[in-house]
């Protein structure tokens, strides 16, 4: 079955402190995957896409960078969070043909 | 930039009543999607309306589209305690990414 994973759940960073959560995906190959913030109470941003292995398009510009050095594992990171960077932070992934796309459980990061 | 608007902001009925939420979007279309998010969890996708579709339905959801409006409405029938939580549309007018509305929070009173 396609399952998708996101750790951890919760994360209390410092400031300046680096970040890197991981992403995983079973059941699919070559999907396309997502990194989304999400405010308290908004929509989601979609802060990086990745159509294959090592090809990253960045939304919007910021202090974060993503990866995915295999198929299925996506990774976000900072060298030093911000205050800003604080947020709910989701991973998903499509597949073609796929209705819709699969998030993870998501991560609350908050930077202190 | 979020293309979807979600309305209302907020909705609270009783529950057994039907709930009805309504997006709004600004540019062509390939397809648009509704998602539930319950509380400090990961989106579920519930339907996808295709631009050539007017209307669909999966269980006690009704979706309605209306391109020449840029409109959507999701309609829960007898709702249940259980459908509280945040409802976002997301409009797909690529093959890479979806845009985002702010969301419409139901709440059901039991």
């Amino acid at each position: 079955s396609q399952t998708i994973h996101q750790w951890p759940a919760t994360l209390v960073q410092p400031v300046g402190s680096p970040l890197s959560l991981e992403c995983t995906v079973e059941g699919t190959s070559n999907p396309n995957l997502y990194w989304y913030r999400q405010a308290a109470g908004r929509g989601l941003q979609l802060l990086f896409y990745s159509v294959g292995i090592g090809q990253i398009s960045s939304e919007v510009p910021q202090n974060l960078s993503a990866s995915r050095p295999q198929d299925r594992q996506f990774i976000l990171s900072s060298k030093k969070l911000l205050l800003s960077d604080s947020g709910f932070y989701l991973c998903a992934w499509k597949s073609s043909g796929a209705q819709g796309y699969t998030f993870g459980s998501g991560t609350r990061l908050t930077v202190v | 930039s979020q293309q979807g608007e979600e309305d209302p902001q907020a909705l609270s009925i009783q529950e057994g009543e039907n709930a009805t939420m309504n997006c709004s979007y600004k540019t062509s279309i390939n397809n648009l999607q509704w998602y539930r998010q319950n509380s400090g969890r990961g989106l579920v996708h519930l339907i996808l309306i295709r631009s050539n579709e007017r209307e669909k339905h999966s269980g006690r959801l009704r979706v309605t589209l209306d391109t020449s409006k840029k409109s959507s409405s999701l309609l829960i029938t007898a709702s249940r305690a259980a459908d509280t939580a945040s409802y976002f549309c997301a409009t797909d007018s690529s093959n890479y990414q979806l845009i985002w509305g702010a969301g419409t929070k139901l709440i059901i009173k039991p």
